[in-house]
């Protein structure tokens, strides 16, 4: 109920291409819907982030789509740039108890954009 | 720099030993949020901390523990430690229970040998 499934588990694209990351879950209580960027030796950034009445979230070069009735959600980053090269973490947030929402990652999918 | 600071950035340890890991959260963030990050489990999240209280717990062995003090920074002991424990630690602070925007430090590479 926690899970939230992320693939691919790594990607290749070519420089300015379109990168597209995919994640389900199942549980109905998540509210929010992050996504988290991180390159080695950091730690992962804050990205984009959507609610669930909203279907479509972008910014800039990067854009959320959200299906409720599916319980899917991707990222899309257009004109994919190689300093995008990082690896890439959906995730969920669910209210936990006590006044506290948990952060449930998926397991990440590694981005390199080749020239 | 996100501003949470995380030390120290590397640890070798041998198994059977007890470290604490450190953080000091963003100014003004009340809330402190520890993850273990391993290539196979990806980021786990093991226990919250708000103005000094616990607040949640994720999937935390009992052989590692947290606290946070009244100058809102925390620590995190392990403790007995295994081959497994290795992996990175992070640390992530938010303003407020409600915040969802997480910061997140750059982490405390931990390898036990």
């Amino acid at each position: 109920q926690q899970q939230v499934k992320q693939s691919p588990q790594s990607l290749i694209v070519q420089k300015g291409g379109i990168s597209i990351i995919n994640c389900a879950y199942e549980n109905t209580a998540f509210d929010y819907f992050p996504w988290y960027q991180q390159f080695p030796g950091k730690g992962p950034a804050l990205l984009i982030a959507i609610r669930p009445d909203v279907s479509e979230k972008k910014e800039g070069r990067f854009t959320i789509s959200f299906n409720k009735s599916a319980k899917q959600f991707s990222l899309h980053i257009m004109d994919s740039q190689p300093g995008d090269s990082a690896t890439y973490f959906c995730a969920a947030t669910v209210y936990s108890g006590a006044g506290s929402y948990q952060l449930t990652f998926g397991k990440g999918t590694k981005l390199s954009v080749i020239p | 720099d996100s501003g949470v600071t995380q030390t120290p950035k590397h640890l070798i340890t041998a198994t059977g030993q007890r470290v604490t890991l450190r953080c000091s959260p963003r100014s003004g963030d009340l809330s402190v949020y520890w993850y273990q990050q391993s290539l196979d489990q990806g980021l786990q999240f093991l226990i919250q901390y708000y103005n000094g209280e616990e607040r949640a717990k994720g999937n935390i062995l009992e052989r590692f523990s947290a606290q946070q003090f009244p100058d809102l920074h925390s620590e995190l002991n392990l403790s007995s430690l295994e081959l497994g424990d290795s992996a990175l630690y992070f640390c992530a602070s938010s303003a407020t229970l409600l915040n969802y925007g997480y910061t997140f430090g750059s982490g405390t590479r931990l390898t036990v040998v």
